[in-house]
């Protein structure tokens, strides 16, 4: 299994609302990354976790929270966001040895 | 299915030596980009190419978007001790907007 997988591919949400995108790998990678992609723009990094610790965090908003309950899970958890906030969240692994990236197919969030 | 040839796969040069890498594909792309990532960090957007023929600096870094639009360069000037990381091609396919597909990176070192 060489994939890594995004849930939802689509997430429409108010403001007030909170909601979870969901990524998951199982090719045992150890550091996982959230990007987010404006349209027509470059996927800009959020999130760097490494053996299922937060190493960086790009100065993202707290209205975004990551969390990475076991090697093969990552969450972002959305809360009070704003419709500028809505944009293609990527999920990215990366494979120890080689440095290989393995990008989920994102998940496309509209905030209303 | 579509990917893209990066190479070389890993350099060792010494400091102040020049670099050059390349990134080639089958598919048309409508934007290139290249990002560098840390040890220990994740992968950050250090140049996007968004025409044909472009070419475009960034201190001693210089990409150029190939005019086939199915190629591009990274080049490096002078390098420093902090040059030393992984770089990673991606394009964006010209017949599906958002999505990018990423190569498998170039690591570079530097001897002392």
């Amino acid at each position: 299994d060489t994939e890594v997988t995004q849930t939802p591919k689509h997430l429409v949400m108010g403001m007030t609302n909170k909601k979870s995108l969901k990524c998951e790998q199982h090719m045992g990678h150890r550091a996982m990354y959230w990007y987010k992609q404006k349209a027509k723009k470059p996927p800009e990094l959020m999130f760097v976790y490494s053996y299922e610790k937060l190493s960086i965090n790009e100065s993202v908003p707290s209205r975004f929270s990551p969390e990475c309950p076991n090697s093969s899970l990552l969450n972002l958890h959305l809360h009070a966001l704003q419709p500028e906030d809505s944009a293609l969240y990527l999920c990215a692994s990366q494979e120890q040895n080689t440095g290989e990236l393995f990008f989920g197919e994102g998940s496309r969030l509209t905030v209303l | 299915g579509q990917q893209l040839n990066q190479s070389p796969q890993s350099m060792f040069i010494q400091e102040g030596e020049d670099v050059s890498m390349n990134c080639t594909s089958s598919s048309i792309f409508n934007t290139w980009l290249w990002y560098k990532q840390d040890p220990g960090e994740g992968p950050v957007l250090l140049i996007a190419l968004y025409k044909a023929g472009e070419l475009t600096s960034n201190g001693r870094l210089t990409a150029q978007f190939g005019i086939t639009r199915k190629d591009s360069f990274l080049n490096i000037s002078a390098s420093i001790p902090s040059d030393v990381g992984i770089y990673f091609c991606a394009g964006q396919l010209v017949d599906r907007d958002d999505k990018i597909i990423f190569g498998k990176g170039t690591r570079l070192h530097i001897l002392p």
